[in-house]
């Protein structure tokens, strides 16, 4: 089946710290979405991406969108403690429907 | 525009009994999809349904269940409960399929 590896699986960085994660699939995407998930609540929708080399600002984050289809990249810049969360990438299932597939996601934790 | 609301934020259930979760999806979207969230899987789908049907369904027992009603509104409902149901019962919504997909805050089920 689809597989989404993520990594960093986890970063301690200081506030003000540039970020960068990625994250590679098994196969082809034509959508990415990247998530962020704060303990105890639903993902929230940061970036969608949808064409390959594609590359996607919002506020401090910016995402990417690879030339291969199998990979994604997010920036975060100048982190704020409430960068603190869980991100996770998405894509849809092979099945053409509404389903997700996640990636394993990326811990990040920001010293003030 | 409110949000997708997920209803009850808490459930304590015990092994064998039933429960039944409720999703009320942004106003206008017609697909809800359901997803579980433990930390050993991360977040695996479950199903999703566009205008009252079920068009995918994840790799779950038949003890998983859900429908939607006419207003879009879905349910899901778990049989027989088991110790490993234990997770965090996610709803999103969009408004075609292979768009973004929007989440609730979840439904924190734990079973003893």
């Amino acid at each position: 089946g689809q597989q989404l590896n993520q990594s960093p699986q986890s970063m301690f960085i200081q506030e003000g710290e540039d970020v960068s994660m990625n994250c590679t699939s098994s196969s082809i995407f034509n959508t990415w979405l990247w998530y962020k998930q704060d303990p105890g609540e639903g993902p929230v929708l940061l970036i969608a991406l949808y064409k390959a080399g594609e590359l996607t600002s919002n506020g401090r984050l910016t995402a990417q969108f690879g030339i291969t289809r199998k990979d994604s990249f997010l920036n975060i810049s100048a982190s704020i403690p409430s960068d603190v969360g869980i991100y996770f990438c998405a894509g849809p299932g092979s099945t053409g429907f509404q389903k997700l597939v996640f990636g394993t996601g990326t811990r990040l934790l920001v010293s003030p | 525009k409110a949000g997708v609301t997920q209803t009850p934020r808490y459930l304590i259930k015990t092994r064998g009994q039933q429960v039944t979760l409720s999703c009320s999806p942004i106003s206008g979207h017609r697909s809800v999809s359901w997803y579980q969230q433990t930390p050993g899987q991360g977040l695996q789908f479950l199903f999703e349904y566009f205008s009252e049907t079920q068009r995918n369904k994840g790799n779950f027992p038949g003890r998983f269940s859900g429908r939607q009603f006419s207003n879009s509104r879905s349910e899901m409902n778990v049989s027989t409960l088991e110790l490993g149901d234990s997770a965090l019962y996610l709803c999103a919504s969009s408004s075609t399929a292979n768009t973004e997909a929007f989440f609730g805050q979840g439904t924190r089920l734990t079973v003893v």
